[in-house]
């Protein structure tokens, strides 16, 4: 069964604190994202992981980091979190560009 | 750069409604044109993807088609149940970026079904 899980669901967090988010798919896909999704402002994408160790910037980085030391788990990391980085975290993975496969989300709120 | 304009923030149907939602694009290579729905408390999943124009991808009694002429992509279904209400959007392979291939989404379109 092809799935995208992710950890924890729902996270409240002080401003200044460190947030890890953490993403595992079981379907051994090299290429992996991370989105936020904003009302009005649709998915945007934080970062992009080719495999282990291959990372690259998405169109909004700023502000997070990634890290990628398995196949099956991609974790994305906010040091010294903001107010302004409250949202819905989502992550995917794919084999193509066209179909890829979304987590439940992550619901950060930054006080 | 490549970019999608969804304007459509918010539909409201009845059961059995026509529904109809489109976009527009722009990109300077061959566009590959995608639809995802987002169900409540979920992540988006591909619901239909078309790349040729004029020609239909057709899923789940969806329909979608590209005009090259206006640049513009459009979502279809005859008759929409209480089931189909989720957010809906378009997205456009952006194959020029320096990050390699990826998906430019649209900001989504809030589709609600009357029962």
């Amino acid at each position: 069964d092809m799935k995208v899980t992710q950890m924890p669901r729902y996270l409240i967090k002080r401003m200044g604190e460190n947030v890890l988010l953490e993403c595992g798919q079981d379907m051994s896909h090299e290429t992996m994202y991370w989105y936020r999704q904003d009302p009005g402002l649709g998915l945007q994408l934080i970062y992009i992981s080719y495999d282990v160790d291959s990372n690259s910037e998405g169109d909004i980085p700023k502000g997070y980091r990634v890290s990628r030391k398995k196949r099956e788990h991609f974790s994305l990391i906010l040091d010294s979190a903001k107010t302004n980085q409250t949202s819905v975290y989502f992550c995917a993975s794919s084999l193509s560009v066209y179909e890829q496969y979304f987590g439940p989300g992550t619901r950060l709120t930054v006080l | 750069g490549d970019s999608v304009t969804q304007k459509q923030g918010q539909v409201t149907l009845s059961e059995d409604d026509f529904l109809f939602i489109n976009c527009t694009y722009s990109t300077t290579t061959y566009p590959t044109l995608l639809w995802y729905v987002q169900y409540p408390g979920q992540g988006p999943q591909l619901l239909l993807k078309v790349t040729t124009a004029n020609n239909k991808g057709i899923s789940r009694g969806f329909e979608a088609t590209y005009d090259k002429g206006t640049t513009s992509f459009h979502l279809q279904k005859a008759s929409v149940q209480e089931s189909d209400s989720a957010v809906y959007f378009c997205a456009l392979v952006d194959r020029g970026g320096g990050s390699g291939n990826k998906l430019i989404f649209g900001t989504g379109t809030l589709l609600s079904v009357k029962p």
